[in-house]
């Protein structure tokens, strides 16, 4: 069975502080996708990164960086001098590698960001 | 169009009444997906649709849910009887298909009194 944990419901950080939001999955596929998406409170979510499963290399891209282990199955997302407008709910999923037709989503973690 | 269009953005109906949800794709995307984010759960798969190929329906609920998409493009989400259960954001997605990234739009928050 596939499955994608986010344990951290709700995060609450102030602005400039690091905080990393945390991705567990499971699955028996070999080869597989994982992905953060971001959905603001205007609803519409927006793709971050996608990492297929034969590239443990971690990456960074501004603020944003991801550390993917597979010996522990994680995904993690780190926002460095976090800004009130990362405030949003983050979703990590997982799905085949040829095929994203199923995307299966964690439950989400609210980041609020306050000045 | 730019993005994934959906309508409406918000419907209240009472419990028992039909809804139509809309959406409209990216233009050439040819994979298309319904989701549903209900309070304090994740995404939850619906159905997806592929160029012509048969729908997968492995994701509804119940026989009260059906999608249809018309042409390749517009689809739309009905839902039959309605139960306050229903009460949800549903999101629709599109892709150019095979391992390309899905596009979502902003969704349908359905509210059933």
């Amino acid at each position: 069975a596939q499955k994608v944990t986010q344990a951290q419901t709700e995060i609450s950080v102030v602005e400039k502080e690091d905080v990393t939001l945390d991705c567990v999955y499971e699955t028996r596929d070999t080869t597989y996708y994982l992905f953060w998406y971001k959905q603001p409170p205007s609803g519409e979510l927006v793709f971050l990164i996608r990492r297929n499963s034969f590239d443990e290399q971690n990456e960074i891209s501004g603020r944003y960086s991801w550390n993917f282990q597979k010996s522990t199955s994680s995904f993690n997302f780190t926002i460095t001098a976090s800004q009130v407008v990362d405030s949003a709910v983050y979703f990590c999923a997982l799905s085949a590698l040829y095929n994203t037709d199923k995307l299966i989503f964690g439950t989400g973690t609210r980041l609020q960001v306050f000045p | 169009g730019a993005g994934v269009s959906q309508s409406p953005s918000n419907k209240v109906t009472e419990k028992g009444k039909d809804v139509e949800l809309r959406c409209d794709p990216i233009s050439g995307h040819t994979a298309l997906y319904w989701y549903r984010q209900s309070l304090g759960q994740g995404l939850e798969f619906l159905i997806y649709f592929q160029g012509n190929s048969a729908p997968d329906k492995s994701g509804l609920p119940s026989d009260r849910f059906s999608a249809e998409r018309t042409g390749g493009s517009v689809s739309t989400l009905t839902i039959q009887r309605t139960q306050q259960e229903d009460s949800a954001v549903y999101l629709c997605a599109s892709s150019r298909g095979g391992a390309n990234v899905l596009t979502f739009g902003a969704g349908s928050r359905l509210t059933v009194l």
